[in-house]
């Protein structure tokens, strides 16, 4: 089935610890998004990329990295450098008028 | 910077009666998008608006675009327990590849 993969569900990360959080699609999607979620916040834009090799931040990038070496794989490592990672994190692609989202990776700092 | 407000943020309702989501956004935008996510889950999309005007129904959700107000909003008819949820409106400029959303409102739908 077509469909974006996000793993893992559940990830716990020690103080200092960088973490990397894994996006596959098969929908042939240029476009991907990581977004991140807080209690009352709604979605929050952290990196997208439109194209294969190339991405941008979006509004809260500080302490995140990603890369596109792949048009299936947007992988996104949470670094020690940012230093409230706890949330629920979605992965996104898009393509025309509408963005399609991963289940999810719930992201606890221990 | 594009912002999107929604309102009301909380809605408690009863089973059988109806209520509208607002959705109000600060820059021009072709785009509109509804979505529904249920606790602990990924989002599942509603509707998309693409012009002045348009409105989409589903079931007991009707939404609409005023592009000209930068109004949305998400009309529930005759609510239902299994309405509940909470619904995000999303605006995306064009060519930009980015949503931006809003908090969210967190539908209860009471027996």
């Amino acid at each position: 089935d077509g469909g974006i993969t996000q793993s893992p569900k559940y990830l716990f990360r020690k103080e200092g610890q960088n973490v990397t959080l894994s996006c596959e699609q098969n929908l042939n999607h240029d476009a991907m998004y990581w977004y991140r979620q807080d209690p009352g916040q709604g979605l929050r834009l952290i990196y997208y990329s439109q194209i294969v090799n190339d991405f941008q931040k979006g509004d809260i990038a500080e302490g995140y990295s990603v890369s596109r070496e792949k048009k299936e794989s947007f992988p996104l490592t949470v670094t020690s450098a940012q230093k409230n990672p706890t949330a629920f994190y979605l992965c996104a692609s898009s393509v025309g008028t509408e963005a399609f989202f991963g289940q999810g990776t719930r992201l606890t700092v221990v | 910077e594009l912002k999107v407000e929604q309102n009301p943020l909380f809605l408690s309702m009863q089973e059988g009666k109806n209520y509208t989501i607002y959705c109000n956004y600060s820059t021009t935008s072709d785009r509109l998008y509804w979505y529904r996510q249920d606790p602990g889950k990924s989002l599942e999309s509603l509707f998309v608006l693409l012009s002045n005007g348009a409105v989409k129904q589903e079931g007991r959700l009707m939404a609409s675009l005023d592009t000209k107000a930068r109004l949305s909003t998400l009309h529930i008819t005759a609510a239902v327990h299994d309405l509940s949820a909470t619904y995000f409106c999303a605006v995306d400029i064009v060519g930009n590849y980015k949503l931006t959303f809003g908090k969210g409102t967190l539908l209860t739908v009471n027996p």
